[in-house]
């Protein structure tokens, strides 16, 4: 079956940068699916941070934008996160996600990686 | 920006029927799913397209909306459905969740 998988450094120090790949298997990113991430601070709910399609186009959370860039790399099926600017509020599970897309306007998560903890701390 | 409204916490009896609710403004006019999170696991996609199960999903689940309102239904719900409940639709081609329901099976 499909499966996503999370990877990146545990602990960055605030004012930092943060970068996460995601490495996707049994499928491939360069179809009709966009791949998303999403982050939970410990104790709360799921905020979502961005999507990509596998040409390079990209949907952000409005809240986050100027501090995200996401990529993809198709030769490696895996797609990646850089966030800038860190503080302790950036603390969180950290998911990648694919998202199956209904109608250009709408689309669900069916499949989630089992996420990477991120500790914002010097 | 856009809002989806959950109650925070639900309590229910062993075999009984839950209903979470989320609401939001023009949700008639968007689809909703549904995820499902137990503690210290990932997500996972219950319901989709407002009232779709993916295979997997048991049939107690099931999705409705009417108007601006959406619900996920518990029928005769099991002690293994204690878990944490999230709405997500879609607006202006950005994702937003629900704060989340915790579903307590009593």
């Amino acid at each position: 079956q499909v499966q996503l998988q999370e990877s990146g450094p545990g602990l960055v120090k605030p004012s930092g940068t943060l970068s996460l790949t995601c490495s996707v298997s049994n499928d491939s990113i360069d179809t009709s699916n966009w791949w998303s991430w999403v982050r939970q601070p410990p104790g709360k709910g799921l905020e979502w941070i961005g999507e990509i399609y596998h040409s390079g186009v990209t949907n952000y959370n409005p809240s986050l934008k100027s501090r995200v860039t996401m990529s993809a790399d198709k030769s490696k099926n895996q797609f990646s996160l850089r966030l800038t600017s860190l503080t302790a509020a950036d603390t969180a599970v950290y998911y990648c996600a694919r998202v199956v897309v209904v109608l250009t306007t709408s689309g669900f998560m069916d499949v989630w990686g089992k996420g990477t903890t991120v500790t914002v701390s010097s | 920006s856009y809002e989806l409204t959950q109650p925070p916490s639900v309590s229910v009896s062993p075999r009984q029927t839950a209903s979470i609710t989320c609401s939001g403004e023009t949700l008639e006019n968007k689809y909703i799913c549904w995820y499902q999170q137990k503690p210290g696991h990932s997500p996972v996609l219950v319901i989709y397209q407002d009232d779709k199960r993916p295979s997997g999903t048991p049939e107690r689940f099931s999705g409705s909306k009417s108007g601006n309102t959406a619900s996920l239904t518990i029928s005769g719900t099991q002690a293994m459905d204690e878990a944490d409940y999230y709405c997500q639709a879609w607006d202006s081609s950005t994702v937003v969740f629900g704060g989340g329901t915790r579903l307590t099976v009593l």
